[in-house]
């Protein structure tokens, strides 16, 4: 069974780093074929994709983002970390990880088939 | 282009059939995925690829796409299937994935 939970600060301060663990069940984070995205939500607004690591360790930043973003792993804990730096009242959200497969279609479909249930982090002061 | 654009709400009668679009210059050459989102849930994988359904997502729900669109359609949409539903897919630098804005669904 497949898992995967999200945990860090429920509130942060502006101009702070958020700093969120992604711990994973059920895969390995060093299966091939797979990587562990970074996504978020403000309230009432769509999802934005943040970033994602693959099992080699190659990594994607959202372009808009890449400034502030740093995600890595530590496959023998399972877990998945990512870091925002200079944290603004607008990155207030709810930050999801999510199982990216990149086994679909033989391997022409990207999806992501497994999500945490997502932690809410409010950025005041 | 990095965008996918889609329509920001749709209705449709219960029963009735109705189509979800997501357009995007990256979907001539990546396929997408789409995601339903309920209230306070996180989204769900609906459909991937062409036309392809996880386990568990009942069969009135298909994807299809042509040139730089692609859609998702529900065949007799029922009550339960009322939520935004958010296409996915690679930018056109196949190396960062993006979201379309999500569309609400309101089932009549």
């Amino acid at each position: 069974q497949v898992t995967l939970k999200e945990s860090g600060p429920v509130l942060v301060k502006p101009t702070e780093t958020l700093t969120l663990t992604c711990t994973v069940s059920g895969f390995s984070l060093s299966n091939a074929r797979m990587g562990v995205s970074w996504i978020r939500q403000p309230p009432g607004k769509a999802l934005e994709w943040l970033a994602h690591i693959f099992s080699n360790d190659e990594k994607s930043y959202s372009t808009s983002l890449k400034s502030r973003l740093t995600i890595s792993k530590d496959t023998s804990k399972s877990q998945v970390v990512l870091t925002m730096t200079n944290m603004d009242p607008v990155d207030t959200a709810t930050y999801y990880c999510a199982h990216l497969s990149l086994a679909y279609c033989g391997g022409d479909c990207w999806a992501f088939d497994y999500w945490g249930q997502g932690t809410l982090v409010t950025v005041s002061s | 282009s990095s965008e996918l654009t889609q329509d920001p709400a749709v209705s449709v009668a219960l029963g009735q059939t109705v189509r979800i679009t997501c357009q995007g210059d990256s979907l001539r050459s990546y396929y997408a995925s789409w995601y339903q989102q309920k209230p306070g849930q996180a989204p769900v994988l609906v459909i991937y690829g062409k036309n392809n359904r996880p386990s568990g997502i009942p069969d009135r729900f298909s994807g299809s796409s042509s040139g730089n669109t692609t859609s998702l359609t529900i065949t007799g949409a029922q009550a339960e299937d009322e939520a935004d539903y958010y296409c996915n897919s690679r930018d056109s630098s196949g190396n960062h994935l993006v979201f379309g804005g999500g569309t609400k669904l309101t089932v009549l």
